[in-house]
């Protein structure tokens, strides 16, 4: 079956250092991969989205890229702000359009940025 | 937009008590999901929904957790009887088809039980 896995948290860091959070999959097909984030007391909000092999999704300074051959989806921000402490989500769904919406998430990492 | 729309933000009740949580999703959406997050087991989905017919309720708990969708602007989450166990954040989130799948979440449900 399909599965996500995230580095475990909480990752701390100071203000404007570069942030990296690694997730990986497991899937049939050609999933599409996305970023979700939790900010205290809100649903997720999907930070951004990579629908095929080797695109970079990107949002707000955070970038994403698809890699088919290391199974990878790693999450990266070169200048980190305190505003971006949050619960970071990966996630993957192998049946886009017509045959279904579910995403599978990993477990979350949570992102702590010190002044 | 307004969202995905969930009601209460927060229940506290007792033990035994009848909970039932509210959702509206974004209008236009064909599919509808219900997630319950604790901090031992994390995201978990409950129960999708597709043109308000339920397509997958394998996450339901037990047969003490129901919800229904009578009409594409409504879905509710029953607890009944409720328990300590059960306490958790329920998210409702919804999607349209051919959108890659990107789910729009509420703002959650924070239940207590006591």
């Amino acid at each position: 079956g399909n599965s996500v896995t995230q580095m475990e948290g909480p990752v701390t860091l100071s203000e404007e250092a570069f942030l990296t959070i690694n997730c990986t999959y497991t899937a049939t097909g050609y999933p599409s991969l996305f970023w979700y984030v939790q900010y205290p007391g809100e649903g997720l909000q999907l930070l951004l989205k990579a629908t095929k092999a080797d695109d970079k999704g990107s949002n707000k300074g955070f970038e994403a890229t698809y890699r088919k051959e290391t199974t990878s989806f790693h999450l990266e921000k070169g200048s980190v702000q305190v505003s971006d402490s949050a619960v970071y989500f990966c996630a993957l769904s192998d049946r886009p359009g017509n045959a279904g919406n579910m995403l599978t998430f990993g477990g979350g990492t949570r992102l702590m940025v010190k002044p | 937009d307004a969202g995905v729309i969930q009601s209460p933000r927060h229940e506290v009740t007792e033990m035994g008590q009848e909970v039932t949580l509210r959702c509206k999703p974004i209008s236009g959406h064909d599919y509808l999901f219900w997630y319950r997050q604790t901090m031992m087991r994390g995201l978990e989905l409950l129960i999708y929904f597709n043109n308000n017919v339920p397509i997958d309720d394998s996450g339901m708990p037990e047969d003490r957790f129901s919800a229904k969708m009578p009409n594409a602007s409504f879905s509710n989450l029953k607890i009944q009887p409720s328990e300590p166990r059960d306490s958790a954040v329920y998210f409702c989130a919804s999607s349209r088809m051919g959108s890659y799948n990107e789910q729009f979440f509420g703002p959650g449900t924070r239940l207590t039980v006591l």
